[in-house]
């Protein structure tokens, strides 16, 4: 079955140090996004890529950094310079003729 | 500016009880009109939707909304709530800015279903 996987589910990082969740999809959709969940925030975006090797800052950018460079793949990376990285991360794609969004399972980062 | 808000940030119900869980959005352009539910430590996952057609829209699990465009509302409704139905709700709203298209989020309605 097609679908979103996201690795690791449970990360720990120390602060100062930079970590790098990943995102994988095969379900062909151009475009994916990544999200920051917050209790009683809602879904806030950090980063979205409409094509290959093209990306576009969200909401809340500072302290993260992406790559796609392929079609099938967006890794997210939390940075030293990310102040309060602790939350839920969520990865979601989106084909061109669908307008919902296909969700990963999430990760969650908690800096020790 | 465009906005979701969803009214209620909880919901107790009942088992067996119907619910409403409220969303209006503020948009003066065409927009798709989402609902998700989360349970916990998992993602979003889809339980309808309104892209155009009939404002009655029926989803998965028995629940359905309305798109009401003179309200700028769609409410998601159940008439009988199982405890399996505890998690978050979100409703969302896509609209096109430009070359893009932009989904805008509320900020979810948790809905506790007690036995």
């Amino acid at each position: 079955d097609g679908g979103i996987t996201q690795s690791p589910k449970y990360l720990f990082r120390k602060e100062g140090q930079n970590v790098t969740l990943s995102c994988e999809q095969n379900l062909n959709h151009d475009a994916m996004y990544w999200y920051r969940q917050d209790p009683g925030q809602g879904l806030r975006l950090i980063y979205y890529s409409q094509i290959v090797n093209d990306f576009q800052k969200g909401d809340i950018a500072e302290g993260y950094s992406v790559s796609r460079e392929k079609k099938e793949s967006f890794p997210l990376t939390v940075t030293s310079a990310q102040k309060n990285p602790t939350a839920f991360y969520l990865c979601a794609s989106r084909g061109s003729s669908n307008y919902g969004y296909t969700f990963g399972s999430g990760t969650r980062l908690t800096v020790v | 500016a465009q906005s979701v808000t969803q009214l209620d940030s909880q919901v107790p119900v009942f088992e067996e009880a119907p619910v409403e869980l409220r969303c209006n959005y503020s948009s003066s352009v065409s927009v798709y009109l989402f609902w998700y539910v989360q349970y916990p430590n998992q993602g979003l996952q889809l339980l309808l939707k309104y892209l155009s057609g009939s404002t009655l829209v029926k989803g998965i699990n028995g629940f359905e909304a309305e798109f009401n465009k003179s309200q700028t509302s769609f409410h998601l409704r159940k008439p009988s709530v199982h405890i399996s139905d505890t998690a978050e709700y979100f409703c969302a709203v896509s609209l096109q800015t430009g070359n893009n298209r932009k989904l805008i989020w509320g900020l979810g309605t948790s809905l506790a279903v007690n036995p």
